[in-house]
This record gives structure tokens, C-alpha cells and sequence, in this order.
């Protein structure tokens, strides 16, 4: 089955300036790739995600890059903001939408005013 | 509103017992899903299901049970079985792509 690995699991960034987080998946069969983001006792909402026939999407502060040979994905949010302050989690899934969905073991993100 | 609705948000179990958390939604998903969360593990998948009267074991399901008679809802049960319950545990469902989660129930063994 599929095996995702996300790093790091803590960030601290000053506010303003970038994060990355990054994500490695094992199934070749994976064509999905979302990113979620948890707030304090909260369910995650989904941020930005990207399918395979992409190498990278942007949505204004938040993109995601993909390297399908490598099968690693990462998420970059540039001049951050106090309220990025919460956990990410990368996930990887077959195309179809009813399938498994794998997720990272999650980045705790802190951004320091 | 259109969305997914867990209950109840805080429940307490004593050893030995069995506990059913609900699940329902609105959004006319076939998929359904239940992930458990534990500090620094991230979701864990128990069980999906992805059409009415079937579903699938995820990767944690031992100790747990769920039914799927309805395409409005998904109930997990946490039986005697599950060594370990202590958790925060999330209900999703999916249609296509995305996944919408519901606030979650944070189960306590005491």
C-alpha cells in the first residue's frame, strides 16, 4: 500500500518570510496529491492540491510542487502570516476519488511575530 | 448547510466498554471515511467505504466496526477489543477529489 513521509514535523518561521514542507510517497499508482491544513481542535480543510499531469500549482501565497520520477511534493507558503500558524498534512491518492486516501504524519507550523 | 456533522465531540468510555461515534452528511459523497489521530502520527486510516452496504478495512482496524447502511451515514464502533482508544477520531467523506472532514470526537478511556 501507500507509505507517505512528510518533513519536518516542527517549523518555526519569522513572520514574512517563507516554509516549506516536503512529502515523499511510494506508490507509483498515485495521481492525487492534497494538502490539508488543521487548526486547533478542528477537522483539516484542504488548502491546495495537484494532480500528476502538473509540476506545480499556485494560489496566491500557497504552492505546491510536484516531482513525479522522484515522487516527492512539497508545499511552499510565502510571506507568512501569524494565521498559517497550524498543522499541515501532505496525502497522496489514486485518481479516483473513492479510493484511499494516505496521509503524512502532519508539520506543526508556528509563525513568530 | 451542506456538510459533514460528527457527535459527540467529547466522549468518555470506562474499560471494557463498547461506544458507537456518529457520522452523518449532507453532500451526497458515496465515499466515507474514519482516520484516527494520535500525537505525531498523523490520520490513520481504520475504514473507508465507498458505496452504500460495502466498505474496506483501512490500516488500523483491528478493534474497531462499521456499518454503512445508509449513504447519509457512516458509525464507527470502538469495541472492548481496541487496546488503545485514547484518540482524536475523524470522519471525512469524498466525492471526486476533495475530502471534507467533520470537527472530529475526542474519545477518553477513563
Amino acid at each position: 500500500g501507500e507509505n507517505v513521509e512528510q518533513h519536518p514535523s516542527t517549523l518555526s518561521v519569522q513572520e514574512g518570510d517563507s516554509a516549506v514542507i516536503k512529502c515523499t510517497y511510494s506508490d507509483s499508482a498515485s495521481n492525487y496529491f492534497p494538502w490539508y491544513k488543521q487548526e486547533l481542535g478542528k477537522g483539516p480543510q484542504l488548502i491546495i492540491d495537484i494532480r500528476s499531469n502538473v509540476g506545480e500549482k499556485k494560489d496566491q501565497r500557497i504552492a505546491v510542487t510536484l516531482n513525479k520520477t522522484a515522487k516527492h511534493f512539497s508545499l511552499h507558503i510565502t510571506e507568512t502570516q501569524p494565521e498559517d500558524s497550524a498543522v499541515y498534512f501532505c496525502a497522496a491518492s489514486p485518481w479516483n476519488g473513492n479510493e484511499k486516501l494516505t496521509f503524512g504524519t502532519g508539520t506543526r507550523l508556528t509563525i513568530i511575530p | 448547510d451542506g456538510g459533514i456533522t460528527q457527535s459527540p465531540k467529547y466522549l468518555f468510555r470506562k474499560e471494557g466498554q463498547n461506544v458507537t461515534l456518529s457520522c452523518e452528511q449532507n453532500l451526497n459523497h458515496d465515499a466515507m471515511y474514519w482516520y484516527r489521530q494520535d500525537p505525531g502520527q498523523g490520520l490513520r486510516l481504520i475504514y473507508y467505504s465507498q458505496i452504500v452496504n460495502d466498505f474496506q478495512k483501512g490500516d488500523i482496524a483491528e478493534g474497531y466496526s462499521v456499518s454503512r447502511e445508509k449513504k447519509e451515514s457512516f458509525p464507527l464502533t470502538v469495541t472492548s477489543a481496541q487496546k488503545n482508544p485514547t484518540a482524536f477520531y475523524l470522519c471525512a467523506s469524498r466525492v471526486q477529489t476533495e475530502a471534507f472532514f467533520g470537527q472530529g470526537t475526542r474519545l477518553t478511556v477513563v
